[in-house]
Protein backbone atom coordinates (compact mmCIF):
# COMPACT_ATOMS: atom_id res chain seq x y z
CA UNK A 1 0.00 0.00 0.00
CA UNK A 2 1.86 2.97 -1.24
CA UNK A 3 2.49 6.03 1.26
CA UNK A 4 1.22 9.46 0.24
CA UNK A 5 2.76 10.59 -2.28
CA UNK A 6 4.21 13.87 -3.32
CA UNK A 7 5.81 15.31 -5.98
CA UNK A 8 8.30 16.54 -7.29
CA UNK A 9 10.24 16.68 -4.25
CA UNK A 10 11.97 19.98 -5.45
CA UNK A 11 10.85 22.56 -7.84
CA UNK A 12 12.64 26.13 -8.82
CA UNK A 13 10.40 28.52 -10.01
CA UNK A 14 11.53 32.34 -10.82
CA UNK A 15 9.67 35.25 -9.59
CA UNK A 16 5.93 35.38 -11.25
CA UNK A 17 5.32 31.78 -12.73
CA UNK A 18 3.38 29.12 -11.48
CA UNK A 19 4.29 26.43 -8.99
CA UNK A 20 2.03 23.16 -9.25
CA UNK A 21 2.49 21.06 -6.33
CA UNK A 22 0.75 17.51 -6.51
CA UNK A 23 -0.68 14.98 -3.42
CA UNK A 24 -1.61 11.54 -4.42
CA UNK A 25 -3.46 10.30 -1.22
CA UNK A 26 -2.99 7.11 0.53
CA UNK A 27 -5.64 3.97 -1.39
CA UNK A 28 -9.03 4.87 0.35
CA UNK A 29 -8.44 8.09 1.76
CA UNK A 30 -10.60 10.83 1.12
CA UNK A 31 -9.52 13.29 3.04
CA UNK A 32 -6.66 15.87 2.01
CA UNK A 33 -4.71 18.10 3.89
CA UNK A 34 -2.27 20.72 2.93
CA UNK A 35 0.64 22.71 4.83
CA UNK A 36 3.06 25.06 4.70
CA UNK A 37 6.37 24.86 6.61
CA UNK A 38 9.03 27.45 6.77
CA UNK A 39 12.55 26.53 7.88
CA UNK A 40 12.84 25.52 11.56
CA UNK A 41 9.30 26.46 11.54
CA UNK A 42 6.04 24.31 12.61
CA UNK A 43 3.42 23.14 10.31
CA UNK A 44 1.30 25.72 9.47
CA UNK A 45 -2.22 24.33 7.92
CA UNK A 46 -2.97 25.82 4.56
CA UNK A 47 -6.45 24.10 3.49
CA UNK A 48 -8.61 20.74 4.01
CA UNK A 49 -10.00 19.17 1.01
CA UNK A 50 -12.56 16.06 0.35
CA UNK A 51 -13.10 14.93 -3.09
CA UNK A 52 -14.53 17.54 -5.17
CA UNK A 53 -15.00 20.08 -2.18
CA UNK A 54 -12.87 22.23 -0.32
CA UNK A 55 -13.69 22.30 3.80
CA UNK A 56 -11.70 24.57 5.04
CA UNK A 57 -9.62 27.33 3.31
CA UNK A 58 -9.35 29.51 6.15
CA UNK A 59 -5.14 28.78 6.68
CA UNK A 60 -4.96 29.97 2.45
CA UNK A 61 -3.66 33.29 1.00
CA UNK A 62 -6.30 35.07 -0.39
CA UNK A 63 -4.78 36.06 -3.50
CA UNK A 64 -2.33 33.39 -5.61
CA UNK A 65 -2.95 30.59 -3.89
CA UNK A 66 -5.33 27.50 -4.88
CA UNK A 67 -6.60 24.15 -4.52
CA UNK A 68 -8.21 21.04 -5.84
CA UNK A 69 -8.95 17.93 -4.84
CA UNK A 70 -11.17 16.40 -8.42
CA UNK A 71 -13.02 13.30 -8.45
CA UNK A 72 -10.18 11.85 -10.53
CA UNK A 73 -6.71 12.39 -9.77
CA UNK A 74 -4.27 13.88 -7.14
CA UNK A 75 -4.88 17.11 -5.32
CA UNK A 76 -3.13 20.03 -6.87
CA UNK A 77 -1.79 23.28 -4.44
CA UNK A 78 -1.46 25.70 -7.14
CA UNK A 79 0.40 29.20 -6.49
CA UNK A 80 -0.03 31.59 -9.45
CA UNK A 81 3.22 34.39 -9.69
CA UNK A 82 5.03 32.99 -7.11
CA UNK A 83 7.42 35.19 -5.21
CA UNK A 84 10.39 34.93 -3.03
CA UNK A 85 8.35 34.63 0.07
CA UNK A 86 6.84 31.45 -1.06
CA UNK A 87 9.54 29.92 -0.68
CA UNK A 88 9.36 26.74 2.09
CA UNK A 89 8.34 23.07 2.17
CA UNK A 90 4.58 22.17 1.19
CA UNK A 91 3.19 19.03 2.92
CA UNK A 92 0.25 16.89 1.71
CA UNK A 93 -1.73 15.14 4.35
CA UNK A 94 -4.13 12.47 3.72
CA UNK A 95 -6.68 10.55 6.47
CA UNK A 96 -9.03 7.74 6.04
CA UNK A 97 -11.29 10.26 8.02
CA UNK A 98 -11.89 14.11 8.72
CA UNK A 99 -12.24 14.91 12.40
CA UNK A 100 -9.73 13.18 13.85
CA UNK A 101 -8.50 11.24 11.72
CA UNK A 102 -4.73 10.15 11.84
CA UNK A 103 -3.00 12.24 9.03
CA UNK A 104 -0.42 10.14 6.98
CA UNK A 105 2.44 13.18 5.47
CA UNK A 106 4.02 12.70 2.17
CA UNK A 107 7.68 13.63 1.93
CA UNK A 108 6.87 17.31 1.03
CA UNK A 109 7.95 19.79 -2.09
CA UNK A 110 10.53 21.78 -1.40
CA UNK A 111 9.65 25.16 -3.25
CA UNK A 112 12.51 27.77 -3.77
CA UNK A 113 11.48 30.45 -6.05
CA UNK A 114 14.63 32.85 -7.51
CA UNK B 1 -9.74 28.66 15.39
CA UNK B 2 -8.36 27.38 19.28
CA UNK B 3 -5.29 28.23 20.54
CA UNK B 4 -3.04 25.48 21.20
CA UNK B 5 0.39 26.43 22.81
CA UNK B 6 3.59 23.84 22.78
CA UNK B 7 6.25 24.24 25.38
CA UNK B 8 9.13 24.53 25.55
CA UNK B 9 10.08 25.79 21.57
CA UNK B 10 13.71 23.86 22.08
CA UNK B 11 15.17 21.20 24.42
CA UNK B 12 18.36 20.45 24.24
CA UNK B 13 19.45 17.81 26.53
CA UNK B 14 22.66 15.21 27.26
CA UNK B 15 22.04 11.80 25.78
CA UNK B 16 21.01 9.85 28.84
CA UNK B 17 18.56 12.66 30.29
CA UNK B 18 15.13 12.83 30.30
CA UNK B 19 12.75 15.53 28.03
CA UNK B 20 9.07 16.16 28.48
CA UNK B 21 7.62 18.53 25.44
CA UNK B 22 3.75 19.95 26.82
CA UNK B 23 0.88 20.83 24.60
CA UNK B 24 -2.02 23.36 25.93
CA UNK B 25 -5.19 23.68 24.54
CA UNK B 26 -7.68 27.40 25.51
CA UNK B 27 -10.62 24.65 24.87
CA UNK B 28 -11.68 21.47 25.99
CA UNK B 29 -10.40 18.80 22.69
CA UNK B 30 -12.12 15.52 22.17
CA UNK B 31 -8.68 14.11 21.13
CA UNK B 32 -4.79 15.02 20.38
CA UNK B 33 -2.21 13.38 18.19
CA UNK B 34 1.57 13.12 18.47
CA UNK B 35 3.65 13.65 15.64
CA UNK B 36 7.29 13.34 14.83
CA UNK B 37 9.56 15.42 12.21
CA UNK B 38 12.96 14.14 12.00
CA UNK B 39 15.57 17.18 10.29
CA UNK B 40 14.49 17.48 6.86
CA UNK B 41 11.76 14.57 6.70
CA UNK B 42 8.36 14.94 6.95
CA UNK B 43 5.79 14.58 10.28
CA UNK B 44 5.21 10.89 11.52
CA UNK B 45 1.72 9.86 13.75
CA UNK B 46 3.17 8.59 16.87
CA UNK B 47 0.01 8.46 19.20
CA UNK B 48 -3.31 9.61 19.37
CA UNK B 49 -5.02 10.24 23.01
CA UNK B 50 -8.69 10.20 23.51
CA UNK B 51 -10.31 9.45 26.81
CA UNK B 52 -9.62 11.94 30.01
CA UNK B 53 -6.51 11.15 31.82
CA UNK B 54 -5.26 8.49 29.49
CA UNK B 55 -1.40 7.31 29.70
CA UNK B 56 0.01 5.37 26.79
CA UNK B 57 3.59 4.06 26.30
CA UNK B 58 5.57 3.13 23.40
CA UNK B 59 8.84 2.26 24.94
CA UNK B 60 10.72 5.37 26.07
CA UNK B 61 7.89 7.39 24.99
CA UNK B 62 4.79 7.88 27.39
CA UNK B 63 2.02 10.18 26.42
CA UNK B 64 -0.76 11.35 29.10
CA UNK B 65 -3.73 13.42 28.14
CA UNK B 66 -4.80 15.62 30.61
CA UNK B 67 -7.85 14.94 32.85
CA UNK B 68 -9.83 18.08 31.35
CA UNK B 69 -8.67 17.09 28.31
CA UNK B 70 -7.30 20.05 27.43
CA UNK B 71 -3.70 19.74 27.83
CA UNK B 72 -1.34 16.94 26.99
CA UNK B 73 2.52 15.88 27.77
CA UNK B 74 4.90 13.70 25.96
CA UNK B 75 8.00 12.69 27.59
CA UNK B 76 10.93 10.51 26.51
CA UNK B 77 12.87 8.74 29.01
CA UNK B 78 16.73 8.20 28.83
CA UNK B 79 17.11 10.10 25.48
CA UNK B 80 19.01 9.19 22.61
CA UNK B 81 20.78 10.47 19.90
CA UNK B 82 17.71 9.03 17.81
CA UNK B 83 15.06 10.97 19.03
CA UNK B 84 16.37 14.34 17.83
CA UNK B 85 13.45 15.80 15.65
CA UNK B 86 10.42 17.91 16.29
CA UNK B 87 7.42 16.61 18.09
CA UNK B 88 4.01 18.53 17.19
CA UNK B 89 0.77 17.75 19.04
CA UNK B 90 -1.61 18.16 16.62
CA UNK B 91 -5.50 18.73 18.10
CA UNK B 92 -9.19 18.09 17.46
CA UNK B 93 -12.01 18.78 14.65
CA UNK B 94 -9.32 21.14 12.66
CA UNK B 95 -6.32 19.61 12.99
CA UNK B 96 -4.12 22.43 13.97
CA UNK B 97 -0.58 21.97 14.82
CA UNK B 98 1.68 23.02 17.93
CA UNK B 99 4.43 24.96 16.86
CA UNK B 100 6.74 21.86 17.89
CA UNK B 101 9.45 21.42 20.21
CA UNK B 102 12.45 20.81 19.01
CA UNK B 103 14.59 18.46 20.85
CA UNK B 104 18.35 18.25 19.93
CA UNK B 105 20.64 15.35 21.84
CA UNK B 106 24.17 15.68 22.92
CA UNK B 107 25.74 12.37 22.76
Amino acid sequence: NAGVMQNPRHLVRRRGQEARLRCSPMKGHSHVYWYRQLPEEGLKFMVYLQKENIIDESGMPKERFSAEFPKEGPSILRIQQVVRGDSAAYFCASSPKGSGGIQYFGAGTRLSVL
Amino acid sequence: GQQVMQIPQYQHVQEGEDFTTYCNSSTTLSNIQWYKQRPGGHPVFLIQLVKSGEVKKQKRLTFQFGEAKKNSSLHITATQTTDVGTYFCAVDNDMRFGAGTRLTVKP
